[in-house]
């Protein structure tokens, strides 16, 4: 397996609460991306970085933000969570983005988040 | 319409059958596709990369990819029990297919 974790693995919080997600990769691969899925949409791309400081949005961005302050550290934040971000995030990396021929992304274990 | 289209199914085929999975993309800029194992509850796993028309073959699996008519597909030859997962078709426009759900049948 990649070296992928992600943390928390679970989380289950309130309506209007902050939540960070974090992927942390041991590949010092250059690309990371933060998605999101859920049944009958499947994997949606919400932000991710092609370097650190280096960021962009996705498909579904709005409620979301990251940082990446290190190669190996990518955050995913929900400002103010909302019962529509219950889902399964998935952090991933790749060494090369659109086209590079290493684009072959790598799946961290999840973190399955709860807002009630 | 999704950049990457699959048929979400159920699809059951009997154990050594071979199992077709079929996706299409909208996107003519996207370049190269991979298609994703993921068992219930687990994160997506890689199975193939294929970058050019054609076929690519490792191992019971094939890859097909068709550039003109924008489609990709996935074979399986002699499926068993173990293949039974969600197969996720993804372009590197970072785009994927909402799955196709497939059950082998011993």
């Amino acid at each position: 397996d990649a070296g992928i974790t992600q943390s928390p693995r679970h989380k289950v919080t309130e309506t209007g609460t902050p939540v960070t997600l974090r992927c942390h990769q041991t590949e010092n691969h250059r690309y990371m991306y933060w998605y999101r899925q859920d049944p009958g949409h499947g994997l949606r791309l919400i932000h991710y970085s092609y370097g650190v400081k280096d960021t962009d949005k996705g498909e579904v961005s709005d409620g979301y933000s990251v940082s990446r302050s290190k190669t190996e550290d990518f955050l995913l934040t929900l400002e103010s969570a909302t019962s529509s971000q219950t889902s399964v995030y998935f952090c991933a990396i790749s060494e090369s983005g659109l086209a590079g021929g290493s684009e072959t992304q790598y799946f961290g274990p999840g973190t399955r988040l709860l807002v009630l | 319409q999704k950049e990457v289209e699959q048929n979400s199914g159920p699809l059951s085929v009997p154990e050594g059958a071979i199992a077709s999975l079929n996706c299409t993309y909208s996107d003519r800029g996207s370049q190269s596709f991979f298609w994703y194992r993921q068992y219930s509850g687990k994160s997506p796993e890689l199975i193939m990369s294929i970058y050019s028309n054609g076929d690519k073959e490792d191992g019971r699996f094939t890859a097909q990819l068709n550039k003109a008519s924008q489609y990709v597909s996935l074979l399986i030859r002699d499926s068993q029990p173990s293949d039974s997962a969600t197969y996720l078709c993804g372009s590197n426009q970072f785009y994927f297919g909402t799955g196709t759900s497939l059950t082998v049948i011993p």
